[in-house]
């Protein structure tokens, strides 16, 4: 599959922080999307992006659809404890998706 | 609503021996992908169906591995004869069929080959 870069590859933040996290590839993407995994549980879908430049919220959590279709951030404004885990961002040309390697999210009380 | 169900959630077993990985995707859903999870290589496609046929099994290591659809509510992933570098988590996810549906995942089977 189509290699996404996905970075930070972790951060270690205090609670009340904003987050960002960003992805690249080097193919053009149709959809975006970013997933939370939780331990012991499969990735959860937080974000769908469907048109280039397209920002979308969801609660705390903002995404954007890069102009050039091979980009994408998540920001998490305010984080609480529960924002810990991993992060995925997803590209999708097709049926089949291409994951990053995902940013591991700790965030201290 | 139910979201994808897998079965079972932990599975021990000793090398050699046959493993069955079980799915039920969310009902409406036409297209269930299998993907493998670790550590060094993150989530990999395995192989997907779109209505019950296989679509692309690129993902598949090796002749070890198979998987079927024999209905739109099921879905299996073998693996015969096991070895211990198959231990992963397993997911299966489903989507609505059309491109560039997102996908969504079940909890996950973890497969332990000892």
């Amino acid at each position: 599959g189509q290699q996404l870069n996905q970075s930070p590859q972790s951060m270690f933040i205090q609670e009340g922080e904003d987050v960002s996290m960003n992805c690249t590839s080097s193919s053009i993407f149709n959809t975006w999307l970013w997933y939370k995994q939780d331990p012991g549980e499969g990735p959860v879908l937080l974000i769908a992006l469907y048109k280039a430049g397209e920002l979308t919220s969801n609660g705390r959590l903002t995404a954007q659809f890069g102009i050039t279709r091979k980009d994408s951030f998540l920001n998490i404004s305010a984080s609480i404890p529960s924002d810990v885990g991993i992060y995925f961002c997803a590209g999708n040309s097709g049926y089949a998706l291409n994951f990053g390697k995902g940013t591991s999210l700790l965030v201290t009380p | 609503d139910a979201g994808v169900i897998q079965s079972p959630r932990h599975e021990v077993t000793e090398m050699g021996q046959e493993v069955t990985l079980r799915c039920k995707p969310i009902s409406g859903h036409n297209s269930l992908f299998w993907y493998r999870q670790t550590m060094m290589r993150g989530l990999e496609l395995l192989i997907y169906f779109n209505n019950n046929v296989p679509i692309d099994d690129s993902g598949m290591p090796e002749d070890r591995f198979s998987a079927k659809m024999p209905n739109a509510s099921f879905s299996t992933l073998k693996i015969q004869p096991s070895e211990p570098r198959d231990s992963a988590v397993y997911f299966c996810a489903s989507s609505s069929g059309t491109v560039n549906q997102p996908q969504h995942f079940g909890d996950g089977t973890r497969l332990s080959i000892l």
